[in-house]
């Protein structure tokens, strides 16, 4: 069945780059979302990449996949404390209107 | 635009009784989701309306959960004789399918405290 896994716990100082991983076991998938939960808020995407992509960024954001590894990153550069928050990465196929997501990814900037 | 909306933002109910719990759509977006977020765990995939199809409850814990979604708009999830373990932060997301994403916009959701 579909499963995403992600690390629970990610943290970094201020200022340095933040890298949050995602492994996903489904290979049809066809989209792969990443989306910031703020405390007491619902989540917003931050940005999505298509399988046929390998890289996509989009300001300080850098979303690396690998295919063959079902890997799938986001590097925050310059991470600043508003970064703060719970990461989800999510996976979805072209034909599967349901995304199935991974438990999050808390990440703590510390100064 | 106004995004998603939910409401109540907080419930506190006793167990054995009734809630519903709203959500108002993106005005235009098709397809609404339900979510349900208990602590420590990820998202777990409720109910999907998608148009005037038959909705998909794969999600639904127990045949205490429900969902309508009235004009294909507004939806209301409902549990009946709630338990302590439905505790949990209610989302609700909804989306417009294109034919290149389908980008979903989540409410604030309701978190829903049963004593």
């Amino acid at each position: 069945g579909e499963d995403v896994e992600q690390s629970l716990f990610l943290s970094v100082r201020e200022g340095d780059s933040s890298v949050i991983n995602c492994t996903y076991t489904d290979s049809s998938s066809t989209y792969l979302y990443w989306y910031k939960q703020e405390p007491g808020a619902g989540l917003q995407l931050l940005t999505y990449i298509f399988s046929n992509m390998d890289m996509k960024q989009d300001q300080r954001l850098t979303v690396l996949l690998n295919k063959k590894d079902k890997h799938l990153s986001l590097r925050i550069a310059d991470t600043q404390t508003g970064d703060s928050a719970i990461y989800f990465c999510a996976e979805s196929m072209g034909g599967s209107y349901i995304p199935t997501f991974g438990r999050g990814t808390s990440l703590i900037v510390h100064p | 635009g106004a995004g998603v909306s939910q409401s109540p933002s907080n419930k506190v109910t006793e167990k054995g009784k009734d809630v519903e719990l709203r959500c108002d759509p993106i005005s235009g977006h098709t397809a609404l989701y339900w979510y349900r977020q208990s602590l420590g765990q990820g998202l777990e995939f409720l109910i999907y309306f998608q148009g005037n199809s038959a909705p998909d409850k794969s999600g639904l814990p127990s045949d205490r959960f429900s969902a309508e979604r009235t004009g294909g708009s507004v939806s209301t999830l409902t549990i009946q004789r709630t338990q302590q373990e439905d505790s949990a932060v209610y989302l609700c997301a909804s989306s417009y399918r294109d034919l290149n994403t389908d980008t979903q916009y989540f409410g604030p959701g309701t978190r829903l405290t049963v004593l």
